[in-house]
């Protein structure tokens, strides 16, 4: 069974500091990962992906994320926050070799950014 | 494309009252799904679709939730009958199916369920 983890319920961080959100994954097959945003009242956004190719990967709003395989870990990051960068994230996972691509979230990580 | 559209946006009913939610995904899409969100269990996988045919339905919490793909351009959500604990925003997602180029999920806005 593929799953995701985000250890933390809740990242604080002062404008302008590096954010770093966590995600590690399960899955028997190779990954395909992502990462959502979610505005209060609003669906899930979705900000970026990794598929194949280079670990580091780029996304919406200055955000990149990092692929270790060693580590099943995808963490989401942003080098200066923003006050407007507050909300819920989520990590996802869909397993390539999964029969019916089920897509798999994490429990979320609020983000609070202090200005 | 609109994007995935979800209705009614809010609902509020009566427990004991059937309740259906609607969903319309992006045109093309071979994949939908059914989370439910809330702030004790966060987002549930539901059931989901692979060219109109149901796939997983293990977070189907109780035998009062069902779901069917008629076509590919609907997909409906029942609970009947309804109960106040299933009070909760239920969004619905599509997808192309893997190998296809483009793997994200977009998701619509949300039905966001009261049931008094």
């Amino acid at each position: 069974a593929q799953s995701v983890a985000q250890p933390e319920d809740q990242v604080n961080v002062a404008e302008g500091n590096p954010l770093t959100v966590k995600c590690t994954y399960s899955v028997s097959g190779n990954p395909y990962l992502f990462w959502y945003v979610q505005y209060p009242n609003r669906g899930l956004q979705f900000l970026l992906k990794y598929i194949t190719g280079d670990n580091l990967v780029k996304g919406s709003y200055g955000f990149e994320a990092e692929f270790n395989k060693s580590q099943t870990s995808f963490h989401l990051k942003k080098p200066s926050a923003l006050v407007s960068d507050s909300a819920l994230y989520f990590c996802a996972v869909r397993d390539m070799k999964a029969a019916g691509n089920k897509l798999t979230f994490g429990g979320g990580t609020r983000v609070l950014v202090k200005p | 494309d609109a994007g995935v559209i979800q209705s009614p946006r809010h609902e509020v009913t009566e427990m004991g009252q059937e309740v259906t939610l609607r969903c319309k995904p992006i045109s093309g899409h071979n994949s939908l799904f059914w989370y439910r969100q809330t702030m004790m269990r966060g987002l549930e996988l539901l059931i989901y679709f692979n060219n109109n045919v149901p796939i997983d339905d293990s977070g189907m919490p109780e035998d009062r939730f069902s779901a069917k793909m008629p076509n590919a351009s609907f997909s409906t959500l029942k609970i009947q009958p309804s109960e106040p604990r299933d009070s909760a925003v239920y969004f619905c997602a599509s997808s192309p199916s893997l190998g296809q180029g483009n793997t994200e999920a977009f998701f619509g806005q949300g039905t966001r369920l009261t049931v008094v």
